[in-house]
């Protein structure tokens, strides 16, 4: 059981946007830099978001993440078909002096 | 850019050690620490450990110390990572993960680890 918590799945139809939470605590997200990444069928994880907002040159600014106090959210808008993957937040926890994952979270595009 | 990538599929027997290699290329290996991240069949990512190339410096998973052992080849860019007393639920697919800061920027491809009698 991650320390992290993701909902289990979200949903939404083509074009539509959707948030992803991710909830912890002060020794981890309220105190270090959150990451996300994609991980598509069959595929190994792609990084997402970096330093709690930040796109690597190459992810699209459909996908936009912010952190407040020990919470953390991935958002997606004009949702493809193509996005449908599993969503993992991370962080580093001062607590375990290692880094954590998130449960995971699958996202259906109906 | 970059690449890591890993070394085949193995298949153990309970008790037995693993070893995966993963080799960089396309960049500067000192500048970055690596880490190893596996995930078990239908189920999520778990973070096992850190090394820097520079330094040697490691920082292991809690509930994996003593049974990890993560080390570098600087004169061939390789980075292993050596699983001792395996057993059945160390099954899964293993990645060796290039760290920028606190991004996990560069995966490899994977190695799936067979724990089986």
């Amino acid at each position: 059981q991650s320390v992290l918590t993701q909902p289990p799945s979200v949903s939404a139809a083509p074009g539509q946007r959707v948030t992803i939470s991710c909830s912890g605590g002060k020794s981890d997200i309220g105190n270090n830099y959150v990451s996300w990444y994609q991980q598509l069928p069959e595929t190994a994880p792609k990084l997402l978001i970096y330093d709690n907002n930040k796109r690597p040159s190459g992810i699209p600014d459909r996908f936009s993440a912010s952190k407040s106090g020990t919470s953390a959210t991935l958002g997606i808008i004009g949702l493809q078909t193509g996005d449908e993957a599993y969503y993992y937040c991370q962080v580093w926890d001062d607590s375990l002096n290692g880094r954590v994952f998130g449960g995971g979270t699958k996202l259906t595009v109906l | 850019q970059g690449y890591l990538v890993q070394s085949g599929a193995e298949v153990k027997k309970p008790g037995a050690s693993v070893r995966v290699s993963c080799k960089a290329s396309g960049f500067t290996f000192t500048k970055y620490g690596f880490t190893w991240v596996r995930q078990a069949p239908g189920q999520g990512l778990e973070w096992m450990g850190y090394i820097s190339p520079f330094s040697g410096t490691t920082n292991y998973a809690q509930r994996l110390q003593g049974g990890l052992t993560m080390t570098t080849d600087t004169s061939t860019n390789t980075v292993y990572m050596e699983l001792r007393s395996l057993r059945p639920d160390d099954t899964a697919v293993y990645y060796c993960v290039r760290v920028d800061s606190d991004a996990f920027d560069i995966w490899g491809q994977g190695t799936m680890v067979t724990v089986s009698s």
